[in-house]
């Protein structure tokens, strides 16, 4: 069953401005993660954040987690045509920690405008 | 260099005629998964192994078979494919030491006719 579900679906920006997604999930996490796909090919992991963590900064990324609203965003500021994927959130759940696997969303394809 | 390899890349096949798609990984990780990506539904776990000779099934295990003989390697097998098995496949793996992100393999695209 579907754990993590990302919003929106689809987004398209300008070259510069950030781009925030957004994924919610139904149970209790050890943590959280977002990958990066481009078209067709294997998952890259961007960052993880852990339950009892509530903000985190990559680069140019920035993931917030709020387990009272059992969500997540993903923020990319000053985008490039090269942010140009599909984000996924996966989340890691509490009774399988690490080993039962993650749980995908379906993604937010996001697409970055020159 | 760290990484997971999945063989073949490509593969067009009949109903009925079994297959394995190879899954290989150089980084010692104890766990190892198999996805399929179909559009609109994401990607949904096959199978996983928490270790050699431990495998658990997935939330779409049915019509595929694993094998987990060496830490490095998680072939799948799909002993009589049908149409509906169509989809890109993904193998991972990860370390259950933590952190658990999970490294993935460039995929397989299958199309069964």
């Amino acid at each position: 069953s579907q754990q993590g579900e990302e919003d929106p679906q689809a987004l398209s920006i300008q070259e510069g401005e950030n781009a925030t997604m957004n994924c919610s999930y139904k149970t209790s996490i050890n943590n959280l993660q977002w990958y990066r796909q481009n078209s067709g090919r294997g998952l890259v992991h961007l960052i993880l954040i852990r339950s009892n963590e509530r903000e985190k900064h990559s680069g140019r990324l920035r993931v917030t987690l709020d387990t009272s609203k059992k969500s997540s965003s993903l923020l990319i500021t000053a985008s490039r045509a090269a942010d140009t994927a599909s984000y996924f959130c996966a989340t890691d759940v509490l009774s399988g920690g690490g080993a039962d696997g993650l749980t995908f969303g379906k993604g937010t394809h996001l697409i970055i405008q020159p | 260099e760290a990484q997971v390899t999945q063989n073949p890349r490509y593969l067009i096949t009949v109903t009925g005629k079994k297959l394995t798609v190879t899954c290989s990984q150089n980084m010692n990780h104890e766990y190892m998964s198999w996805y399929r990506q179909d559009p609109g539904l994401g990607l949904r776990q096959i199978y996983y192994s928490m270790n050699v000779e431990v495998t658990d099934k997935g939330d779409v295990p049915e019509g595929y078979k694993v094998s987990r003989k060496e830490k490095r390697n998680f072939p799948l097998i799909l002993e009589s494919p049908s149409p509906n098995q169509t989809s890109l496949y993904f193998c991972a793996s990860s370390s259950l030491q933590g952190p658990y992100e999970q490294y993935f393999g460039p995929g397989t695209r299958l199309t069964v006719t």
